[in-house]
């Protein structure tokens, strides 16, 4: 069964520094999105994307967020200028033209 | 006010019994979409069901149900016998009108007796 792949598993950054999350969505989907659950709390989104460019996104994605698709497989989350604050899982998703999303397994980012 | 609201952040219930998962939404927009996720301790988030507003019947898959009552703006994931592996966080999440972004409530911890 097709699923959403997200590396790595974990990534330890020290404060400041610039990370890139990467995913890859399921082949056929054309909705991609970046969540994140901060630890213990409620799974809040951050952005949408379709069609190569963001079609939704939330007030937590501001300047230092940014997300690309370099190829036609891979879908990434940059973080500029890494905070303690931005630790937290980050879930990419995808979706068909239908609205159900499947979740990656998530990038633990732990910033030190 | 769009918020979706779970209610029990805990719950028991005995291995091979059912169980109800609370949740609540509130929104003015007619077209809306629910979703149950479910995350095992290992962390990832696991589609289980999804429910439109327009849609008729209430969705199924395999041991999962959702008893979606419009007027009283519920939704609730019915469980039906369940099993020690379905202990896990489970995550109502809804999407307004035409947006795609999922909302998510607070989940409720589910744990299953052996």
């Amino acid at each position: 069964e097709p699923e959403v792949t997200q590396t790595p598993s974990h990534q330890v950054t020290q404060m400041g520094q610039e990370v890139i999350l990467r995913c890859v969505p399921i082949s056929n989907h054309l909705y991609f999105y970046w969540y994140r659950q901060i630890l213990g709390q409620k799974v809040e989104f951050l952005v949408s994307f379709y069609n190569n460019e963001i079609s939704e996104k939330s007030e937590i994605f501001d300047d230092q967020f940014s997300v690309e698709r370099p190829d036609g497989s891979n879908f990434t989350l940059k973080i500029r200028s890494t905070k303690l604050e931005d630790s937290a899982m980050y879930f990419c998703a995808s979706s068909e033209a239908h609205y159900e999303q499947y979740f990656g397994p998530g990038t633990r980012l732990t910033v030190t | 006010a769009q918020k979706i609201t779970q209610t029990q952040p805990g719950m028991f219930v005995q291995e091979k019994e059912a169980v109800t998962l609370d949740c609540t939404y509130d929104t003015s927009d007619p077209s809306y979409g629910l979703f149950w996720y479910k995350q095992p301790s290992s962390g990832e988030m696991i589609f289980l069901i999804y429910q439109g507003s327009y849609d008729q019947q209430n969705a199924t898959e395999g041991r999962y149900s959702l008893n979606f009552q419009k007027a009283r703006k519920s939704a609730n994931l019915v469980i039906s016998a369940s099993q020690l592996g379905d202990s896990a966080m489970y995550f109502c999440a809804m999407r307004f009108g035409s947006a795609r972004q999922l909302t998510f409530g607070s989940g409720t911890q589910l744990t299953v007796l052996p």
